[in-house]
């Protein structure tokens, strides 16, 4: 069955940057997109950007570039996130979604998030 | 960037009730569209994709409907599972925005 398993919470002081994963398994990881998705607590969802782990080609939500990077490794089917010069807007929970281009674009199968807190 | 007009905000009704969530566009998205339901603490799960199909092992009683601008959710007979927020996100053009949420309580 498709999963994607990500990292655990991290707790990270501001200025600093925290990379997170997301591991696919279940399907042929290179066949689909690896989307990122951002929610505040008690906030509504916002798209970070995704790749094709196939191409390694990425797309940003203009708002998230120069914060967040995106990257795959194919040897180990492993999506990461790298989110830099952290404040405290950066305090969210963070999902990956797995896109199906065959079902108009819709992100299928998500992640349980990884929780990050940017504190001091 | 297109923008994604959800309505209402939020919603309070009982079990058994019909219930329709609409989203509108900014623009012209041509049935790319997206509803996900979200519950309390959990990650989001696809409901619907291209308007109106029902992903896998959603039940009936939910439906999607819309064209162009103008797109709706409908949860007939509502049950005690269907509680929860709710999103719709369009897939024309990145970024690919969502809708402000929909958040059904029980009356």
């Amino acid at each position: 069955q498709v999963q994607l398993q990500q990292s655990g919470p991290e707790l990270v002081k501001p200025g600093a940057s925290v990379k997170m994963s997301c591991k696919a398994s279940g399907y042929t990881f290179t066949d689909y997109v690896i989307s990122w998705v951002k929610q505040r607590t008690g906030q509504g969802l916002e798209w970070i950007g995704e790749i094709y782990p196939g191409s390694g080609s990425t797309y940003y939500n203009e708002k998230f570039k120069g914060k967040a990077t995106l990257t795959a490794d194919k040897s180990s089917n492993t999506a990461y996130m790298q989110l830099s010069s952290l404040t405290s807007e950066d305090s969210a929970v963070y999902f990956c979604a797995r896109r199906q281009l065959g079902l108009r674009g819709a992100m299928d199968y998500w992640g349980q998030g990884t929780s990050v807190t940017v504190s001091s | 960037d297109i923008q994604m007009t959800q309505s209402p905000a939020s919603l309070s009704v009982s079990v058994g009730e019909t219930v329709t969530i609409t989203c509108r566009a900014s623009e012209n998205i041509y049935s790319n569209l997206a509803w996900y339901q979200q519950k309390q603490g959990k990650s989001p799960q696809l409901l619907v994709y291209a308007a109106t199909n029902l992903a896998d092992g959603v039940p009936s009683r939910f439906s999607g409907s819309g064209s162009g601008t103008q797109y709706s959710l409908k949860i007939n007979s509502l049950q005690s599972e269907d509680f929860g927020s709710y999103y719709c996100q369009h897939f024309w053009g990145t970024p690919w925005t969502f809708g402000g949420g929909t958040k059904l309580e029980i009356k």
